[in-house]
C-alpha cells in the first residue's frame, strides 16, 4: 500500500520562499507520476503540479514561474519549491500518486502539510 | 480549462435513504477513442485527506462498498449512494483528467 509523507509547511512572508518535501513508501516511486494538490481552509481541492517519471512537469496557471516540482528517485522523495509566495498560496498541500500517466486521478494521498503565507 | 460544477452544494439524507450527487463538466471528457469519460469521484470526511471512490466514471476503488455507484457520459455524471450510512457523511468531490486535472466545489452530504 503506498504510502506518502509530507514535511516541510509553515508560516512564511508574502514574497517569502518554501520547499516542501514528500517521502513515498509502499510502491515503486520512479515508474509513478505524483502530483501535488492543495487545499485552502475551508476550502475546495486544486491541483497544483505533476511531475512524470522522465521528470516532466506540469503546473496550474497560477503558480507557474513561481513553484518549481522536483523528484529524486534514489529517495523516494518528492519536492515543491515555492517561491514569491502570496496569500492565496495559504493551503494544505497534499502529495499524491497519480493512478497512470499524467493528467489522472489520484490513488493515494498524504496527509498534507499546512503552508500559510502571511505578515 | 474544464471547469467544473456540482449540485447540490449540500444535501441531507435519512438513514438508508438515496443521496445523488451531480456533477458538470463545462466541455465533454469522453474520449471516443477507448471510449472512456475522464472523471473521478472522491470522498473526503472531515480532518482527512480525500479518498478515491470511483475512476473512469463508473469504475468503483477495491474495497469501496457497492451501495456507491457512479453513472453519466460526455459533460454530465452522478455519484449514487444507494443507502446512506452514518459513515458516508462526508464531502464528495467530482475531477476531471481529460486535461490539466480540474475539480468540482464539492457537495456536503449530511444525515437529515
Amino acid at each position: 500500500e503506498a504510502h506518502l509523507v509530507e514535511s516541510g509547511g509553515g508560516l512564511v512572508q508574502p514574497g517569502g520562499s518554501l520547499r516542501l518535501s514528500c517521502g513515498a513508501s509502499g510502491f515503486t516511486f520512479s515508474n509513478s507520476v505524483v502530483s501535488w494538490v492543495r487545499q485552502a481552509p475551508g476550502k475546495g481541492l486544486e491541483w497544483v503540479s505533476s511531475i512524470t517519471t522522465s521528470s516532466y512537469t506540469y503546473y496550474t496557471e497560477s503558480v507557474q514561474g513561481r513553484f518549481t516540482m522536483s523528484r529524486d528517485n534514489s529517495k523516494s522523495t518528492l519536492y515543491l519549491q515555492m517561491n514569491s509566495l502570496r496569500a492565496d498560496d495559504t493551503a494544505v498541500y497534499f502529495c499524491v500518486k497519480n493512478v497512470g500517466d499524467y493528467p489522472n486521478c489520484f490513488d493515494s494521498w498524504g496527509q498534507g502539510t499546512l503552508v500559510t503565507v502571511s505578515s | 480549462d474544464i471547469v467544473m460544477t456540482q449540485s447540490p452544494d449540500s444535501l441531507a439524507v435519512s438513514l438508508g435513504e438515496r443521496a445523488t450527487i451531480n456533477c458538470k463538466s463545462s466541455q465533454s471528457i469522453f474520449y471516443s477513442s477507448n471510449n472512456m469519460n475522464y472523471l473521478a469521484w472522491y470522498q473526503q470526511k472531515a480532518g482527512q485527506p480525500p479518498k478515491l471512490l470511483i475512476q473512469w466514471a463508473s469504475v468503483r476503488e477495491s474495497g469501496v462498498p457497492d451501495r456507491f455507484s457512479g453513472s453519466g457520459s460526455g459533460t454530465d455524471f452522478t455519484l449514487t449512494i444507494s443507502s446512506l450510512q452514518a459513515e458516508d457523511v462526508a464531502l464528495y468531490y467530482c475531477q476531471q483528467y481529460y486535461s490539466s486535472p480540474s475539480f468540482g466545489p464539492g457537495t456536503q452530504v449530511d444525515i437529515e
